[in-house]
């Protein structure tokens, strides 16, 4: 089955403890991307990737890395998350580079204390 | 750079009655602009999508209207039902590999 998932789906930690967020798809798409939701703002892309080891940055990136060492993962890195990282995060991704469907993953929803 | 309101917030319409979501970019080169859906707890999906060639696109009960010359496209709803309630974002590529989403209208169908 064509799908993206993530894990964790659901993750509480504590303020400066690095954590990662996987991301993989099973399409070969080229396009990578992470979002984030939260209320009344809509969905705010952190980072996006056209392809391995080409990764830039969103509009919301400070605090966030991300790596693209295989076409098919896309991980998120908080190397020292805050509560204002409190969030759910989608990873998406898309066929081609040229703008498209995006396919989104089920979400995580990240809670920092 | 690209920026993308999305009116209005909150929508309720009685089922049976048609809805209408509208987002205005600011960016004339933008030429892609899809609609995805949310529903409660779930993730979005696209529902529909238009090029900027085309000035209307119809998928069953769904359409999307784009007017180019104002900026804006519009999601239309015909013969709502309640699986309709869900959460509508609009979305606008800006330059080739960045999208800005709308900040989202809640639909509420009412039975």
């Amino acid at each position: 089955e064509a799908q993206v998932t993530q894990n964790p789906r659901y993750l509480i930690t504590v303020t400066g403890k690095k954590l990662t967020v996987t991301c993989s798809q099973n399409m070969n798409h080229e396009y990578m991307s992470w979002y984030r939701q939260d209320p009344g703002l809509g969905l705010r892309q952190i980072y996006y990737s056209m392809n391995v080891e080409v990764t830039d940055k969103g509009d919301v990136p400070e605090g966030y890395k991300v790596s693209r060492k295989e076409k098919r993962n896309f991980p998120l890195i908080l190397e020292s998350p805050s509560p204002n990282q409190t969030s759910l995060y989608f990873c998406a991704s898309s066929l081609t580079t040229t703008p498209d469907t995006q396919y989104f993953g089920p979400g995580t929803r990240l809670t920092v204390l | 750079g690209e920026n993308v309101e999305q009116h209005p917030s909150t929508l309720s319409v009685q089922e049976g009655d048609s809805a209408v979501i509208k987002c205005t970019y600011s960016d004339s080169a933008s030429n892609y602009f899809p609609w995805y859906k949310q529903e409660l707890g779930k993730r979005p999906q696209l529902i529909i999508d238009i090029r900027s060639n085309v000035g209307e696109k119809k998928d069953q009960r769904i359409a999307v209207t784009l007017n180019k010359t104002a900026k804006h496209f519009s999601l239309h709803i015909t013969e709502t039902q309640p699986e309709d309630s869900a959460v509508y974002f609009c979305a606008v590529p800006r330059g080739t590999y960045k999208y800005i989403f709308g900040t989202g209208t809640r639909l509420k169908v009412l039975a």
